[in-house]
């Protein structure tokens, strides 16, 4: 069946990076692209990032333009989030989630969602 | 940005009792680029509507979606005691955002 685990969440002081991982199994990894969404404790949904499933385009939210990457190893059938630059304000669950829709331009919504990894920052 | 309104905040019912969620877009959402997630404490989010009105896989069929344009609405017929939860929408016809959500809890 379909699992996506994220890994790599953590405490870490302001300013310092942080690298999310989001390893896949259950289905053609290559075939899909992938978002990363957060939620801060206690609050709504907030979308982060995306990824083609050929990792020829990305995308970011403004609120992270500039300090964050999104990558992919197909090899590894995994995603990463590269995350630079941390203040408190990005203190959230991270959830990597699968695009619905198979190869071309993403969809824009999530049929699978991990689990999600805490990343929280402070002094 | 598309901004999406969810009312109300929190909808306290009972089992058996019939809901209805509502998600205001501040405006069109194009071709009903909207979809629902429910999520439990703890947990992932989990897809339950696309498309406005599409229910995504293993959705049960008390579960239904409507609208477009700028009102969407998430129905779900006779609430089961797995289905208190909090439910979000979100449009993806441009940018992609969420609505606030609404808390669906047991009167």
């Amino acid at each position: 069946q379909v699992q996506l685990v994220e890994s790599g969440g953590g405490v870490v002081q302001p300013g310092r990076s942080l690298r999310l991982s989001c390893t896949s199994s259950g289905f053609t990894f290559s075939s899909f692209g992938f978002h990363w969404v957060r939620q801060a404790p206690g609050k709504g949904l907030e979308w982060v990032a995306v990824i083609w499933y050929d990792g020829s385009n990305k995308n970011y939210a403004d609120s992270v333009k500039g300090r964050f990457t999104v990558s992919r190893d197909t090899s590894k059938n995994t995603l990463y989030l590269q995350m630079n630059s941390l203040s408190a304000e990005d203190t959230a669950v991270y959830y990597c989630a699968r695009d619905f829709k198979g190869y071309g331009p993403p969809s824009d919504f999530f049929d699978y969602w991990g689990q999600g990894t805490l990343v929280t920052v402070s002094s | 940005e598309i901004v999406l309104t969810q009312s109300p905040g929190t909808l306290s019912l009972s089992p058996g009792e019939r809901a209805t969620l509502s998600c205001r877009a501040s405006q069109s959402v194009s071709s009903s680029f909207l979809a629902w997630y429910q999520q439990k404490p703890g947990q992932a989010p989990r897809l339950l509507i696309y498309g406005a009105s599409n229910r995504a896989t293993g959705i049960p069929d008390r579960f239904s979606g409507s609208g477009s344009g700028t009102d969407f609405t998430l129905t779900i017929s006779r609430l089961e005691p797995e289905d208190f939860a909090v439910y979000y929408c979100q449009q993806y016809g441009g940018s992609r955002t969420f609505g606030q959500g609404t808390k669906v809890e047991i009167k």
